[in-house]
């Protein structure tokens, strides 16, 4: 059964750093085609893809918040971690991940997402 | 960065009616197209991949067409679970995705 969960902070204040984690079960970080996604919808909107960690640690990053985000993993862990710094009030959304299958680029699990709120 | 446009952008509907949902690409994509239902408060869940595939478990009231630029996504006889939010997503740039804005089913 693969199922991913996010974690972190549902708070933070402008400026900070946030600091996301995302533990999968059911699969591994190392299994050929199978990559990570991090993605982000704010309140009422679309969703946004920010960034993606392959099998072999290759990492991309959404071109316009590249220079803010940093996405990393622990394969014995099974984690994935997100990074995002210089936070504010457009940033608050609701974060996901989601398993990334190479083949045709399937989003076929995520997470349940967490709510991310930027405010002092 | 390839832009997704989806039409329309809302849908009211009945129980039974067939809904098409339009999904439209800024460049050639072939079939690097999936489909996405998400209800309030919960992740998106991939309904068609490959512009055409239908995920494992879906039920085939749903299914999807295209090749190129242009996309459709139908459901053939609308169930009462089936009100939610739509979404087109590209691959053809794997892993820089990008979504449509989304049609609401209601």
């Amino acid at each position: 059964q693969v199922t991913l969960k996010e974690s972190g902070p549902v708070l933070v204040k402008p400026t900070e750093t946030l600091t996301l984690t995302c533990s999968v079960s059911g699969f591994s970080l190392s299994s050929a085609r199978l990559g990570v996604s991090w993605f982000r919808q704010p309140p009422g909107k679309a969703l946004e893809w920010l960034a993606y960690i392959s099998p072999n640690d290759e990492k991309s990053y959404s071109t316009s918040l590249q220079s803010r985000l940093a996405i990393s993993k622990d394969t014995s862990k099974s984690q994935v971690v997100l990074t995002v710094t210089s936070l504010g009030p457009v940033d608050t959304a609701t974060y996901y991940c989601a398993r990334t299958d190479s083949n045709w680029g399937s989003l076929d699990f995520w997470g349940q997402g967490i709510l991310v709120t930027v405010s002092s | 960065d390839i832009q997704m446009t989806q039409s329309p952008s809302s849908v009211s509907a009945s129980v039974g009616d067939r809904v098409t949902i339009t999904c439209r690409a800024s460049q050639r994509i072939s079939r690097w197209l999936a489909w996405y239902q998400q209800k309030p408060g919960k992740a998106p869940k991939l309904l068609i991949y490959a512009a055409s595939d239908l995920q494992t478990g879906v039920p085939s009231r749903f299914s999807g067409s295209g090749s190129g630029t242009d996309f459709n996504f139908t459901i053939s006889s609308l169930q009462t679970e089936d009100f939610a939010t739509y979404y087109c997503q590209q691959a053809n740039s794997f892993p820089r995705f990008t979504f449509g804005p989304g049609t609401r089913v209601d």
